[in-house]
Protein backbone atom coordinates (compact mmCIF):
# COMPACT_ATOMS: atom_id res chain seq x y z
CA UNK A 1 0.00 0.00 0.00
CA UNK A 2 1.38 3.39 -0.78
CA UNK A 3 2.36 5.93 2.28
CA UNK A 4 0.58 9.52 2.65
CA UNK A 5 2.18 11.43 0.06
CA UNK A 6 2.34 15.45 0.36
CA UNK A 7 3.18 18.09 -2.52
CA UNK A 8 5.19 20.09 -2.87
CA UNK A 9 7.99 18.81 -0.68
CA UNK A 10 9.67 22.03 -0.85
CA UNK A 11 8.09 25.95 -0.88
CA UNK A 12 9.86 29.25 -0.64
CA UNK A 13 7.38 32.65 -0.56
CA UNK A 14 7.85 35.64 0.54
CA UNK A 15 5.21 37.37 2.78
CA UNK A 16 2.13 38.70 2.43
CA UNK A 17 2.10 35.37 -0.24
CA UNK A 18 -0.45 32.88 0.00
CA UNK A 19 0.42 29.10 0.11
CA UNK A 20 -1.54 25.63 -0.54
CA UNK A 21 -0.43 22.34 0.40
CA UNK A 22 -1.33 18.87 -0.82
CA UNK A 23 -1.92 15.79 1.33
CA UNK A 24 -2.89 12.40 -0.34
CA UNK A 25 -3.67 9.63 2.39
CA UNK A 26 -3.44 6.18 2.69
CA UNK A 27 -5.75 4.70 0.44
CA UNK A 28 -8.88 3.92 3.05
CA UNK A 29 -8.07 6.36 5.06
CA UNK A 30 -11.10 9.47 6.02
CA UNK A 31 -8.64 11.27 8.43
CA UNK A 32 -5.76 13.48 7.90
CA UNK A 33 -4.46 15.80 10.49
CA UNK A 34 -2.60 18.14 10.25
CA UNK A 35 0.70 19.53 11.65
CA UNK A 36 3.14 21.90 11.92
CA UNK A 37 7.03 21.48 12.96
CA UNK A 38 8.91 24.07 14.46
CA UNK A 39 12.22 24.30 16.10
CA UNK A 40 11.27 26.87 18.79
CA UNK A 41 7.42 25.66 18.98
CA UNK A 42 8.00 21.51 18.13
CA UNK A 43 4.72 19.68 16.70
CA UNK A 44 1.64 21.60 17.09
CA UNK A 45 -1.57 20.54 15.60
CA UNK A 46 -3.70 22.37 13.25
CA UNK A 47 -6.48 20.66 12.48
CA UNK A 48 -8.10 17.28 11.26
CA UNK A 49 -10.83 16.53 8.51
CA UNK A 50 -12.81 13.30 8.81
CA UNK A 51 -14.93 12.51 5.61
CA UNK A 52 -14.72 15.83 4.57
CA UNK A 53 -15.58 17.84 7.99
CA UNK A 54 -13.30 19.49 9.89
CA UNK A 55 -13.79 17.78 13.47
CA UNK A 56 -11.05 19.20 15.60
CA UNK A 57 -8.89 22.57 15.17
CA UNK A 58 -5.60 23.54 17.01
CA UNK A 59 -4.89 26.88 18.09
CA UNK A 60 -3.91 28.52 15.15
CA UNK A 61 -5.29 32.34 13.56
CA UNK A 62 -7.67 32.20 10.88
CA UNK A 63 -5.10 32.20 8.53
CA UNK A 64 -4.36 28.89 8.49
CA UNK A 65 -7.70 26.57 6.76
CA UNK A 66 -7.86 23.25 5.49
CA UNK A 67 -10.39 21.32 3.47
CA UNK A 68 -10.86 17.49 2.37
CA UNK A 69 -12.45 15.92 -0.45
CA UNK A 70 -14.44 13.26 -1.44
CA UNK A 71 -11.55 11.15 -2.19
CA UNK A 72 -9.82 12.21 1.10
CA UNK A 73 -7.16 14.25 -0.16
CA UNK A 74 -6.78 17.15 1.74
CA UNK A 75 -5.29 20.59 1.56
CA UNK A 76 -4.21 22.98 3.67
CA UNK A 77 -4.08 26.71 2.89
CA UNK A 78 -2.23 29.80 4.43
CA UNK A 79 -2.49 33.30 3.63
CA UNK A 80 -0.69 36.31 4.27
CA UNK A 81 2.54 34.65 5.25
CA UNK A 82 4.52 36.05 8.13
CA UNK A 83 8.21 34.89 8.29
CA UNK A 84 7.14 32.73 11.69
CA UNK A 85 4.98 30.20 8.97
CA UNK A 86 8.70 28.89 8.08
CA UNK A 87 8.33 25.72 9.08
CA UNK A 88 8.11 21.76 8.26
CA UNK A 89 4.37 21.14 7.46
CA UNK A 90 3.14 17.53 8.08
CA UNK A 91 0.20 15.48 7.62
CA UNK A 92 -1.17 12.03 8.76
CA UNK A 93 -3.32 9.71 7.66
CA UNK A 94 -5.80 6.95 10.02
CA UNK A 95 -8.90 5.23 9.88
CA UNK A 96 -10.46 8.21 11.88
CA UNK A 97 -11.59 6.03 15.04
CA UNK A 98 -10.38 7.17 18.63
CA UNK A 99 -6.65 6.08 19.15
CA UNK A 100 -5.96 4.91 15.58
CA UNK A 101 -2.40 4.82 14.53
CA UNK A 102 -1.88 8.24 12.44
CA UNK A 103 0.66 7.64 9.55
CA UNK A 104 3.18 10.21 8.64
CA UNK A 105 4.12 11.65 5.09
CA UNK A 106 7.41 13.06 4.31
CA UNK A 107 6.00 16.93 5.09
CA UNK A 108 6.24 20.29 3.29
CA UNK A 109 9.25 22.41 3.86
CA UNK A 110 7.92 25.65 3.73
CA UNK A 111 10.19 28.70 3.58
CA UNK A 112 9.09 32.21 4.14
CA UNK A 113 11.26 35.20 3.02
CA UNK B 1 -5.12 20.37 28.45
CA UNK B 2 -3.15 17.07 27.91
CA UNK B 3 0.70 18.20 27.91
CA UNK B 4 3.84 15.79 27.03
CA UNK B 5 7.16 16.12 28.77
CA UNK B 6 10.29 15.04 27.51
CA UNK B 7 12.68 15.93 30.02
CA UNK B 8 15.83 15.06 27.65
CA UNK B 9 16.66 17.36 25.13
CA UNK B 10 19.36 15.43 24.06
CA UNK B 11 21.10 12.20 24.79
CA UNK B 12 24.16 10.35 23.68
CA UNK B 13 24.78 6.59 24.26
CA UNK B 14 27.14 4.09 22.70
CA UNK B 15 26.69 2.33 20.31
CA UNK B 16 25.32 -1.52 22.16
CA UNK B 17 24.29 0.26 25.40
CA UNK B 18 20.98 0.07 26.82
CA UNK B 19 18.54 2.73 26.27
CA UNK B 20 15.69 4.80 28.33
CA UNK B 21 13.79 7.83 26.61
CA UNK B 22 11.71 9.28 29.15
CA UNK B 23 8.01 10.64 29.04
CA UNK B 24 6.01 11.97 31.46
CA UNK B 25 2.50 13.13 30.53
CA UNK B 26 -0.68 15.02 31.87
CA UNK B 27 -4.31 13.83 31.12
CA UNK B 28 -7.05 13.12 32.85
CA UNK B 29 -8.50 10.17 31.63
CA UNK B 30 -6.80 6.80 30.62
CA UNK B 31 -4.51 7.83 27.86
CA UNK B 32 -3.87 6.40 24.25
CA UNK B 33 0.39 6.66 24.14
CA UNK B 34 2.56 6.76 21.24
CA UNK B 35 5.97 6.68 20.70
CA UNK B 36 7.21 8.15 17.01
CA UNK B 37 10.67 8.29 15.39
CA UNK B 38 12.20 10.95 12.75
CA UNK B 39 15.18 10.84 10.74
CA UNK B 40 16.52 13.73 9.78
CA UNK B 41 14.39 15.36 6.66
CA UNK B 42 11.72 12.54 7.15
CA UNK B 43 8.14 12.24 8.45
CA UNK B 44 7.12 10.49 11.59
CA UNK B 45 7.28 6.64 12.01
CA UNK B 46 5.58 5.11 14.90
CA UNK B 47 7.40 3.27 16.97
CA UNK B 48 4.91 1.89 19.26
CA UNK B 49 1.68 2.89 20.79
CA UNK B 50 -0.34 2.12 24.34
CA UNK B 51 -4.24 2.01 24.08
CA UNK B 52 -5.29 -0.60 27.04
CA UNK B 53 -4.45 -3.87 28.36
CA UNK B 54 -0.49 -5.09 28.80
CA UNK B 55 0.82 -2.11 30.53
CA UNK B 56 4.41 -3.32 28.60
CA UNK B 57 4.12 -2.66 24.77
CA UNK B 58 6.71 -3.94 21.91
CA UNK B 59 7.15 -2.02 19.05
CA UNK B 60 9.40 -1.82 15.92
CA UNK B 61 12.99 -2.18 16.35
CA UNK B 62 13.89 -3.48 19.27
CA UNK B 63 12.19 -1.02 21.42
CA UNK B 64 8.89 -1.55 23.66
CA UNK B 65 7.69 1.14 26.48
CA UNK B 66 5.64 0.83 30.13
CA UNK B 67 3.17 2.69 30.87
CA UNK B 68 3.07 3.47 34.30
CA UNK B 69 0.16 5.14 35.46
CA UNK B 70 0.84 5.95 39.24
CA UNK B 71 4.20 7.71 37.84
CA UNK B 72 2.41 9.40 34.81
CA UNK B 73 5.25 8.05 32.82
CA UNK B 74 5.63 5.94 29.34
CA UNK B 75 9.39 5.72 28.70
CA UNK B 76 10.90 4.11 26.07
CA UNK B 77 13.58 1.39 26.11
CA UNK B 78 16.04 -0.35 23.91
CA UNK B 79 18.52 -2.84 25.32
CA UNK B 80 21.29 -2.43 22.89
CA UNK B 81 21.18 0.53 20.16
CA UNK B 82 22.48 0.39 16.42
CA UNK B 83 24.27 3.41 14.89
CA UNK B 84 20.70 3.37 12.72
CA UNK B 85 18.76 4.50 15.95
CA UNK B 86 20.48 7.77 15.86
CA UNK B 87 16.88 10.21 15.45
CA UNK B 88 14.74 12.13 16.85
CA UNK B 89 11.71 10.35 19.50
CA UNK B 90 8.63 12.24 20.06
CA UNK B 91 6.15 11.13 22.64
CA UNK B 92 2.67 12.20 22.24
CA UNK B 93 -0.37 11.84 23.93
CA UNK B 94 -3.76 11.04 22.13
CA UNK B 95 -6.41 14.10 22.76
CA UNK B 96 -10.24 13.12 21.33
CA UNK B 97 -10.43 11.80 18.10
CA UNK B 98 -7.01 12.21 15.88
CA UNK B 99 -5.01 14.85 17.65
CA UNK B 100 -1.80 14.40 19.02
CA UNK B 101 -0.32 16.16 21.60
CA UNK B 102 3.30 15.89 21.24
CA UNK B 103 6.19 16.12 23.67
CA UNK B 104 9.31 18.50 22.40
CA UNK B 105 11.24 15.65 21.41
CA UNK B 106 14.62 13.79 22.40
CA UNK B 107 17.54 13.99 20.18
CA UNK B 108 19.41 10.75 20.16
CA UNK B 109 23.20 10.41 19.36
CA UNK B 110 24.92 6.99 19.12
CA UNK B 111 28.77 7.33 19.61
CA UNK B 112 30.41 4.29 17.75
Amino acid sequence: KAGVTQTPRYLIKTRGQQVTLSCSPISGHRSVSWYQQTPGQGLQFLFEYFSETQRNKGNFPGRFSGRQFSNSRSEMNVSTLELGDSALYLCASSLGMTADTQYFGPGTRLTVL
Amino acid sequence: AQSVTQPDIHITVSEGASLELRCNYSYGATPYLFWYVQSPGQGLQLLLKYFSGDTLVQGIKGFEAEFKRSQSSFNLRKPSVHWSDAAEYFCAVGEGAQKLVFGQGTRLTINP
